[in-house]
């Protein structure tokens, strides 16, 4: 267990619709980090936060957005969802933002239909 | 960020040391290699990572080259939990920490 929780565990919608996925990150840690893993793409890096403030990012898509609240917590909003959505999103956290192990949450499985 | 190169896959017998290498040949003075591993869709997992020495942890042992251009992560009694892809990552240097994964090696303990 990494200390790192997400929710939900898993999603199934509609195209057209949009979801928030969750992630707690680890008691003290600053940072979080959003990746996609998609069968075709592999394991992605979307969007990463320090305390609140976006600090870095990938290759988010713009019907996607992030942000983390004061508590730390962060939110992943996906929009205008399309079938090629469909992927496991992993939350990391890191204890600052700079040169230091990532730890993962168990992922959320999206689902379009 | 350096580009890495990994076998695609490996096997190892149960209880005997598996060698991992990578080659970062494009490495920069500041930049670190890290090891992840991800056991089938569950969430990567950090293992250790280095900067030019030799570093060792409960896990695993990390083996760069002098040169830098090349690391062996070793595992030294292997089980078949620890069947999973093995990402080599190089990170780091000014203000860019996001993990880029490549495809990783698939190691599989054999009993």
């Amino acid at each position: 267990d990494s200390g790192v929780t997400q929710t939900p565990k898993h999603l199934i919608t509609a195209t057209g619709q949009r979801v928030t996925l969750r992630c707690s990150p680890r008691s003290g840690d600053l940072s979080v980090y959003w990746y996609q893993q998609s069968l075709d793409q592999g394991l992605q890096f979307l969007i990463q936060y320090y305390n609140g403030e976006e600090r870095a990012k990938g290759n988010i898509l713009e019907r996607f957005s992030a942000q983390q609240f004061p508590d730390l917590h962060s939110e992943l909003n996906l929009s205008s969802l399309e079938l090629g959505d469909s992927a496991l999103y992993f939350c990391a956290s890191s204890r600052m933002g700079g040169d230091n192990e990532q730890f993962f949450g168990p992922g959320t499985r999206l689902t379009v239909l | 960020d350096a580009k890495t190169t990994q076998p695609p896959s490996m096997d190892c017998a149960e209880g005997r040391a598996a060698n991992l290498p990578c080659n970062h040949s494009t490495i920069s003075g500041n930049e670190y290699v890290y090891w992840y591993r991800q056991i089938h869709s569950q969430g990567p997992q950090y293992i250790i990572h280095g900067l030019k020495n030799n570093e060792t942890n409960e896990m695993a042992s990390l083996i760069i080259t002098e040169d830098r251009k090349s690391s062996t992560l070793i595992l030294p009694h292997a089980t078949l939990r620890d069947t999973a892809v093995y990402y080599c990552i190089v990170m780091g240097g000014g203000s860019n920490y996001k993990l880029t994964f490549g495809k990783g090696t698939l190691l599989t303990v054999n009993p």
